[in-house]
């Protein structure tokens, strides 16, 4: 049963252009959520993160948008660099409970 | 954010044989966690690895295969045992990381081939 879904594979995105990284989730008892960023050969970083009383988390060029009703989050990056290319998890939690991933998007910015 | 040296950076193992991880953090933890990567998957957890207790581990996973050693508040190892080529995966493991609420910081991963 897998409770975070990321469902596109891949991304490619035009230096200078958003990108949009999408995540879906089924359990309801989630109630944060996270963002983790993985360069090959080095382990996820945590990027940004958003509570579930909140709908929006903005921190530089990095947006996380959380659509409760439609239990869909998204991850906006403005305006995308070469140095954004790399795999990105969401992931989430209940309370204090263990963090659930989805299965990871991997983003590549083309200049 | 605390920071995790894990070790070996990746292997290369035969399949019948056993390989110890190792991770090391620069602060005292309460747990330390262990999780798997398999191509293609998302990251899942393995065991929650306690000091001065026996590990936790998750549904599918058994201590015989997996067995967890946890000596102390900075220090953890995971053995995978008997590999297959099935246990081909990263693993990784990471500690809570008190500068960002409820996210959790992570060693750099063992890539294990089986062969």
């Amino acid at each position: 049963d897998q409770q975070v879904k990321q469902n596109s594979p891949s991304l490619s995105v035009q230096e200078g252009r958003i990108s949009i990284l999408n995540c879906d989730y089924t359990n309801s008892m989630f109630d944060y959520f996270l963002w983790y960023k993985k360069y090959p050969a080095e382990g996820p970083t945590f990027l940004i993160s958003i509570s579930s009383i909140k709908d929006k988390n903005e921190d530089g060029r990095f947006t996380v948008f959380l659509n409760k009703s439609a239990k869909h989050l998204s991850l906006h990056i403005v305006p995308s660099q070469p140095g954004d290319s790399a795999v990105y998890f969401c992931a989430a939690r209940p309370g204090a409970q263990k963090l659930v991933f989805g299965q990871g998007t991997r983003l590549t910015i083309n200049p | 954010s605390a920071v995790i040296s894990q070790k070996p950076s990746r292997d290369i193992c035969q399949r019948g044989t056993s390989l110890t991880i190792q991770c090391q953090v620069d602060s005292q933890v309460t747990m330390m966690f262990w999780y798997r990567q398999q191509p293609g998957q998302s990251l899942t957890l393995i065991a929650t690895a306690n000091q001065g207790s026996e590990a936790t581990y998750e549904s599918g996973f058994v201590i015989d295969k997996f067995p967890i050693s946890r000596p102390n508040l900075t220090f953890s190892t995971l053995t995978v045992s008997n590999m297959s080529p099935e246990d081909s995966s990263i693993y990784l493991c990471s500690v809570e990381d008190p500068d960002s609420t409820y996210g959790y910081t992570f060693g750099s991963g063992t890539r294990l081939t089986v062969v």
